[in-house]
């Protein structure tokens, strides 16, 4: 079973380039995250997708855009990186709201 | 403040202890997780729980909702067992499709 697949798993970006990171879980799952991870901050939620065709943003969406693709995956874009947005960035999902969470094994992004 | 705080940050053990991590929340919750992450690596859930008491192998988890407090116990440690441990709730209010995490322990267990 390949649970949540993230990729990139390792991206350098220069000042102003996009990327959009990509995840996809097979569990059919409703609900859908994307998290950064910084040293000594834990993670912080910048989107999320409480069912397919519904996006809504977390604590630190300044920056980022996501697309609820299908019920499947779950897509972070980066439009214009800058360097306070390196970071791990992971994404989870789970089936409804009292369910475990289920993580991808994060990309290490570095923006230089 | 956090809404939720773990104890100790760091946390050094020799191989065969017994260690309690601790984690504290302020608000009512629906339930609470404990995730592992080893070092580079991606994150795993451990448990889910409400109430009461959870057993994997040698990772005991227990919680109390009363006092908003919950451990992590790991008998026998072992080197492996070296990872950060994250405590998180879902909260009753707002809404609760999302996850507020602690800042993790450092366990590290040396041989």
């Amino acid at each position: 079973n390949a649970g949540v697949t993230q990729t990139p798993k390792f991206q350098v970006l220069k000042t102003g380039q996009s990327m959009t990171l990509q995840c996809a879980q097979d569990m059919n799952h409703n609900s859908m995250y994307w998290y950064r991870q910084d040293p000594g901050m834990g993670l912080r939620l910048i989107y999320y997708s409480a069912s397919e065709g519904t996006t809504d943003k977390g604590e630190v969406p300044n920056g980022y855009n996501v697309s609820r693709l299908n019920k499947r995956e779950f897509s972070l874009r980066l439009e214009s990186a800058a360097p306070s947005q390196t970071s791990v960035y992971f994404c989870a999902s789970r089936d409804t709201m009292n369910t475990e969470a289920f993580f991808g094994q994060g990309t290490r992004l570095t923006v230089v | 403040k956090n809404e939720v705080e773990q104890s100790p940050q760091n946390l050094t053990a020799q191989e065969g202890e017994f260690i309690t991590i601790n984690c504290s929340y302020s608000v009512g919750i629906s339930a609470l997780h404990w995730l592992q992450q080893h070092p580079g690596g991606g994150i795993v859930s451990l448990f889910m729980l409400s109430s009461g008491k959870k057993k994997h192998g040698r990772l005991i988890a227990t919680i109390n909702i009363q006092e908003k407090h919950s451990s992590l116990h790991i008998t026998a440690s072992h080197p492996r067992d070296s990872a950060v441990y994250i405590c998180a709730v879902n909260p009753q209010r707002g809404s609760n499709y999302k996850l507020t995490f602690g800042k993790g322990t450092l366990l590290t267990v040396n041989p």
